[in-house]
């Protein structure tokens, strides 16, 4: 069965410093990898993702992912924090055969950016 | 990029009553959507995959009964919880595929239900 590890429940990190939310992952096949953010009773919003080609993977508000095959992770980077990035970060996985209804989710990180 | 609408955000219903919850896709067609019930501190927990035009696929442990999906047009599907009591309270959320999308889901804004 596949599933989808963050490791860490919450992460502070100081405004202008680099961040970086963990994912790791095990699925069959290669994998279709996802980040998503949730801001307070929101739905998700979607970042970034994996599917094939260059294993670093740029999106949304200067977000980037780096996949790692033989670490099986794909954890969520940026050059610099800022406040607004505080929110909760989901990490998602769906084997590249199965449809979307594969999809697991992470259980989230909260990202804390201190002013 | 693709916008997935949820309406109503809050709602507070009385024990016994039924409450709908509408997911709207509004700039493209979605075949399949899927709806996610989340708890506090929790990840998403799919509940059914709607699929426009057949019976919703529910996943285990999820009772079809009370929780009613109806797909009926492309860009519209609904959630009823039925005879709601308090555990239902929670945050429901619906996501859409959109089909010329190259893997990425589209999520509505969520619907937050408080069942007094």
């Amino acid at each position: 069965a596949q599933s989808v590890a963050q490791p860490e429940d919450q992460v502070n990190v100081a405004e202008g410093n680099p961040l970086t939310v963990k994912c790791t992952y095990s699925v069959s096949g290669n994998p279709y990898l996802f980040w998503y953010v949730q801001y307070p009773n929101r739905g998700l919003q979607f970042l970034l993702k994996y599917i094939t080609g260059d294993n670093l993977v740029k999106g949304s508000y200067g977000f980037e992912a780096e996949f790692n095959k033989s670490q099986t992770s794909f954890h969520l980077k940026k050059p610099s924090a800022l406040v607004s990035d505080s929110a909760l970060y989901f990490c998602a996985v769906r084997p590249p055969s199965g449809g979307y209804q594969k999809v697991t989710f992470g259980i989230g990180t909260k990202l804390q950016v201190i002013p | 990029g693709a916008v997935v609408s949820q309406h109503p955000s809050w709602v507070i219903c009385k024990s016994g009553t039924s409450v709908k919850i509408e997911c709207r896709s509004l700039d493209f067609q979605a075949t399949t959507m899927f709806w996610y019930r989340q708890f506090p501190k929790q990840s998403l927990m799919l509940m059914a995959t709607s699929n426009e035009g057949s019976k919703a696929t529910y996943e285990q442990g999820v009772e079809k009964d009370k929780f009613l999906i109806n797909h009926a047009s492309l860009t519209l599907s609904t959630l009823t919880v039925t005879s709601a009591h308090p555990e239902d309270s929670s945050f429901y959320i619906c996501s859409a595929r959109r089909e010329t999308s190259t893997g990425e889901l589209f999520f509505g804004e969520g619907s937050r239900l408080t069942v007094l």
